[in-house]
């Protein structure tokens, strides 16, 4: 069955980076696109980019243009996401998804990942 | 990117019927989804296509597009659909990925 596990908690200093990892199972990674959407503490979900696994392309929403990467590793069914330069208001749960082009979105989501940045 | 905009909570009895609504000026170009989060939990889609219902999910979920207006329609709600329900559709222009604010479910 598909599943997308997620890495752990993290808690970050402002300032620093997070990676944050997806692994994708039950399904070939390189067909769908993986997106990170993430929510913020009693906040709409937010969407954040996406990586085409199969191409490597990339497309970040605006919001977070030169603060993420988001990488793919084939060889490990592993899609990341990094965050760089965070602040407070990074705080938040990040998801990755799998985008079903026949649906035309997300059906299966990863756990989710708490990020909280405090000092 | 356009908004979506939802109303905050809609409450019902069991065995009521719950609409949740959604609007957007960019509503009319592209599809809608609907997604239910339980608290704590990874979103589930239960509409795609502002009409369709993904396998595995209950009959009682349909969807309705008027417009610039989608609606999320539970029929006979169960205590078990209290959660929070996203919109989400993409801007034609951007090809960015918009949600609504959420609504949360109550059942009375």
């Amino acid at each position: 069955q598909v599943q997308l596990v997620q890495s752990g908690a993290e808690v970050m200093q402002p300032g620093a980076s997070v990676k944050v990892s997806c692994k994708a199972s039950g399904y070939t990674f390189t067909s769908y696109a993986v997106y990170w959407v993430r929510q913020a503490p009693g906040q709409r979900l937010e969407w954040m980019g996406w990586i085409n696994p199969g191409s490597g392309n990339t497309r970040y929403s605006q919001k977070f243009q030169g603060r993420i990467s988001i990488t793919g590793d084939p060889s490990a069914s592993t899609a990341y996401m990094e965050l760089t330069s965070l602040r407070s208001e990074d705080t938040a749960v990040y998801y990755c998804a799998r985008l079903d082009y026949s649906y035309g979105s997300f059906d299966f989501w990863g756990q989710g990942t708490l990020v909280t940045v405090s000092s | 990117s356009y908004e979506l905009t939802q109303p905050p909570s809609v409450s019902v009895s069991p065995g009521q019927t719950a609409r949740v609504t959604c609007s957007g000026d960019g509503l009319p170009k592209q599809y809608a989804y609907w997604y239910q989060q339980v608290p704590g939990q990874a979103p589930v889609l239960v509409i795609y296509k502002d009409t369709e219902r993904p396998s595995g999910i209950p009959a009682r979920f349909s969807g309705f597009r008027s417009g610039s207006t989608v609606t999320l329609i539970i029929s006979g709600v169960q205590a078990e659909d209290e959660a929070d329900y996203y919109c989400q559709s993409v801007d034609s222009t951007s090809n960015d990925v918009i949600f609504g604010g959420g609504t949360k479910l109550t059942v009375l």
